[in-house]
């Protein structure tokens, strides 16, 4: 099956410093990798997500680049505020059976501080 | 308001004792799904289900039991609860795209739960 792995597990950054969140994933027939926010106790909410026909996608201050070669993809927040503070997940989507039946594997989570 | 809702919000049992969280989703979505969140091992699957009907086992499905038996309704069983299941359970749904693959999962709001 799918295996999500999620770099680093911490992360702290100076505010207005960029943040880099790295995952990687074992199933080259994976095609959606989307990045959920999870503020603390709140339920994960989307941010952002790639498709595999997609190397990059922008939306404001966050950006997902993704590697189907090296089967990688990796979250960007420039110029980071203070309500950037959150867990972040990555996840990727596999197919898993001939029927449509499908999966989406999270990756452990990356707990982002901003510093003021 | 589109939404999927979850009850109880938090829950403190005893080994053995038979439960049932509640899942519901007001947005008409296909897939209905799941997950267990615990420190260090990020959101992880328990089951999922593409249409009424229609479930499957996820990463983590030992100890528990679903049914669909309406689209909006996705409940989450325990027939006897073990302590190693005290955890923070998160439902989601997802409409399906014209190809009939997920997008966006929304997330319920989560359940606390406690076996003692």
């Amino acid at each position: 099956g799918e295996n999500v792995e999620q770099h680093p597990s911490t992360l702290s950054v100076q505010e207005g410093d960029s943040a880099v969140i790295k995952c990687t994933y074992s199933d080259s027939a994976s095609n959606y990798f989307p990045w959920y926010k999870q503020e603390l106790g709140k339920r994960p909410q989307l941010i952002i997500d790639i498709r595999s026909n997609v190397g990059e996608k922008k939306d404001q201050r966050i950006a997902v680049t993704l590697n189907k070669t090296a089967k990688h993809f990796s979250l960007h927040i420039t110029e980071t505020q203070p309500e950037d503070s959150a867990v972040y997940f990555c996840a990727a989507r596999a197919f898993i059976s001939n029927f449509g039946n499908e999966k989406l594997t999270f990756g452990t989570g990356t707990r982002l501080t901003i510093i003021p | 308001e589109a939404q999927v809702t979850q009850n109880p919000r938090y829950l403190i049992t005893v080994t053995g004792k038979k439960l049932t969280v509640t899942c519901s989703q007001n947005m008409n979505h296909e897939y209905m799904s799941w997950y267990r969140q615990d420190p260090g091992l990020g959101l992880r699957q328990i089951y999922y289900s593409m249409n009424v009907e229609v479930t499957d086992k996820g990463d983590v499905p030992e100890g528990y039991k679903v049914s669909r038996k309406e689209k909006r309704n996705f409940p989450l069983i325990l027939e006897s609860p073990s302590p190693n299941q005290t955890s923070l359970y998160f439902c989601a749904s997802s409409p399906l795209g014209v190809q009939g693959f997920t997008d966006t999962q929304y997330f319920g709001p989560g359940t606390r739960l406690t076996v003692l």
